[in-house]
């Protein structure tokens, strides 16, 4: 099984320019998140996804966008890149909200924003 | 979700126990208290939950308050490969995805 796989892993932007950082599941989980995790901090939700067709925020949100067409992609798409916007972006999904045992995570992508 | 506050390092010699602790002093009756471990660049992997008693598993074992204000998470025999940041959650049993994972607790592991 593949798991969650995020692609790219590594990705260096220059400032205003889009683009889409992908997040694909096979498990066939409901609920998807994504975070973001700025050097030596711990990890801050960005936006989640309790199933096809439906997106909230997290504590994080603005600057991007997502959207949930399928179960298995959660695409999270920079709309206008900036240095602030730095960090490690993981991906995560889980069939269960009350199951924690049961929270997978992407390996991650690095994005670098000049 | 309760705050949580966390020692920013700890150190432990291999083949000891470690015991990281974890304030919650915020929490209420019905959140959980959950550890998960960051090890290097990789994503956040679930050691252990409890609400009240203590609970242990393979990996960890969890020592909770009577009060609920604080907890320890127990590595019974640390090895190098338990070196991590270790984060300590509380929040209620719902939506797993919508954790706050704070700065955690490192975790040096030494021979």
């Amino acid at each position: 099984n593949a798991g969650v796989t995020q692609t790219p892993k590594f990705q260096v932007l220059k400032t205003g320019q889009s683009m889409t950082l992908q997040c694909a599941q096979d498990m066939n989980h409901e609920y998807m998140s994504w975070y973001r995790q700025d050097p030596g901090m711990g990890l801050r939700l960005i936006h989640y996804s309790v199933g096809a067709g439906i997106t909230d925020q997290g504590e994080v949100p603005n600057g991007y966008n997502v959207s949930r067409s399928t179960t298995e992609d959660f695409p999270l798409r920079l709309l206008s890149a900036a240095p602030s916007q730095t960090s490690v972006y993981f991906c995560a999904s889980y069939p269960d909200p009350g199951a924690p045992e049961k929270l997978f995570f992407g390996s991650g992508t690095q994005l670098s924003v000049l | 979700d309760a705050k949580t506050t966390q020692p920013p390092s700890m150190d432990c010699a291999e083949g000891r126990a470690a015991n990281l602790p974890c304030n919650h002093s915020t929490i209420s009756g019905n959140e959980y208290v959950y550890w998960y471990r960051q090890i290097h660049s990789q994503g956040p992997q679930y050691i252990i939950h409890g609400l009240k008693n203590n609970e242990t598993n393979e990996m960890a074992s969890l020592i909770i308050t009577e009060d609920r204000k604080s907890s320890t998470l127990i590595l019974p025999h640390a090895t190098l490969r338990d070196t991590a940041v270790y984060y300590c959650i509380v929040r209620y049993n719902t939506n797993a995805g919508k954790s706050t994972f704070g700065d955690g607790t490192t975790l040096t592991v030494k021979p």
